[in-house]
């Protein structure tokens, strides 16, 4: 059974880092992307940027380009999302997804980690 | 704002049908066939319903199909049931930096 699981839940101040998560399993890890998605409260689907695990070649939103880092380490099939300095505009929930290689189809989702950044 | 746009709500009653639309530009949705549409219930996870425009993940109804015309894609659900109140969100891949972009979301009431 194909399963991401990603790591729980995390409230941080402004201008802490964090690195979440998200463990593969069922599956050859290093056969898709993985792909991170953030929702904020009460807000739609907005595509962060995404990791092919085999090499670790990035693509990120730019959007999103300089304030996180995707990575990967395929010897435990988990990828990591982080940050280096967190700001309270990000509190929000986000997921990992494995994505073809071609396309832009994610047909496994994480649960979701929900970040709280906040004084 | 988003990069494609779909109506903020839409609904319908059991048993009708439902059309959602996700309009982009020939950078996405028009030049490519990788649109994918995902169903959101609160609190929980994406699910992809449709993939490459048309295309149906195994176990996901025949009652999901996509289209495509020019610059918008489409979302039809018929035989509307109670279950498929959610949240939907279009996807394509796009010829800029960004490479995915969704849309601003569809939240179908089924009344």
């Amino acid at each position: 059974e194909v399963q991401l699981v990603q790591s729980g839940a995390e409230v941080k101040k402004p201008g802490e880092s964090l690195r979440i998560s998200c463990k593969g399993s069922g599956y050859s890890f290093t056969s898709y992307w993985i792909s991170w998605v953030r929702q904020m409260p009460g807000k739609g689907l907005e595509w962060m940027g995404r990791i092919d695990p085999s090499d670790s070649y990035t693509n990120y939103s730019p959007s999103f380009q300089g304030h996180v880092t995707i990575s990967a380490d395929k010897s435990i099939s988990t990828a990591y999302l982080q940050w280096s300095s967190l700001k309270a505009s990000d509190t929000a929930m986000y997921y990992c997804a494995r994505t073809m290689v071609r396309g832009v189809n994610s047909d496994y989702w994480g649960q979701g980690t929900l970040v709280t950044v906040s004084s | 704002q988003s990069a494609l746009t779909q109506p903020a709500s839409v609904s319908g009653s059991p048993g009708q049908s439902i059309t959602i639309s996700c309009t982009g530009t020939s950078s996405d949705v028009g030049g490519y066939n990788y649109v994918s549409w995902y169903q959101q219930h609160p609190g929980k996870a994406p699910k992809l319903m449709i993939y490459d425009v048309s295309n149906r993940p195994s176990g996901v109804s025949n009652r999901f199909s996509g289209s495509k015309s020019g610059n918008t894609a489409s979302l039809t659900i018929s035989g509307l049931q109670a279950e498929d109140e959610a949240d939907y969100y279009c996807s394509s891949y796009t010829s800029s930096s960004t490479l995915e972009v969704f849309g601003g979301g569809t939240k179908l009431t089924v009344l």
